[in-house]
């Protein structure tokens, strides 16, 4: 079956813009994670979704950072105002319960802001 | 408050030598514990994971890991390298308890196998 996917794969912006990630999870996962992976802060969680439940937002570093999952599946990452420290990684992976079990990860978003 | 260190950024090994990747973690509660391979411009592929079963845990491409509580650590080990194990590796640790799954990853090693 398919994996985790995510576009685009590569994205260049202009300081200011807002931009936009997708993550395809795969089917039946209910858990939906994003992390950004970074030169200078390494890999860090940034939003967690899991069901109906109310997402963790606690890894957000600003409030520029919004993320929505659509009907329990397709999950976008907003950065607003994109700022250069925004360029990262974005690694968006999916699981199913209980906890412990597997994250498969995509292969990534690189972001780099001008 | 969990946490994970990882002993030594950059690695090298001769082909067919041991492999040893060090992982300490901080957790207050059991942890899950994993280890993660990232190959350059790919995502991360699980290796291994310990969830609380056996201590001493196999995974893919001839890795290990073995759990020990009294020392807090799950080191990675292979027993000969293969120049296809040149990759980072991460260390990363989850909660059990419910709503505490994401995970929390090491600074990373990387590893060179020397021909």
């Amino acid at each position: 079956g398919a994996g985790v996917s995510q576009s685009p794969s590569n994205k260049v912006t202009e300081k200011g813009k807002d931009v936009e990630l997708r993550c395809d999870p795969i089917s039946g996962h209910t858990a939906l994670y994003w992390y950004r992976q970074s030169l200078g802060q390494g890999l860090e969680f940034l939003i967690y979704f899991q069901g109906n439940s109310a997402p963790d937002k606690s890894g957000l570093p600003s409030d520029r950072f919004s993320a929505e999952r659509t009907g329990g599946s397709v999950s976008t990452l907003t950065i607003q105002r994109t700022q250069q420290e925004d360029s990262a990684v974005y690694l968006c992976a999916s699981s199913s319960l209980p906890a412990g079990e597997t994250q498969y990860f995509g292969p990534g978003t690189r972001l780099l802001v001008l | 408050a969990q946490s994970v260190t990882q002993l030594g950024s950059h690695v090298s090994v001769s082909e067919g030598a041991l492999v040893l990747l060090r992982c300490n973690y901080s957790s207050s509660v059991p942890p899950y514990l994993f280890w993660y391979v990232q190959y350059p411009n790919q995502g991360l592929q699980l290796l291994l994971k310990y969830t609380s079963a056996a201590t001493l845990v196999k995974g893919i491409n001839g890795f290990e890991a073995e759990f020990k509580k009294s020392e807090t650590s799950f080191h990675l080990t292979k027993p000969s390298a293969h120049m296809s194990d040149a990759a980072e590796y991460f260390c990363a640790v989850s909660g059990l308890n419910f709503g505490n799954e994401k995970l929390t990853f090491g600074t990373g090693t990387r590893l060179t196998i020397i021909p």
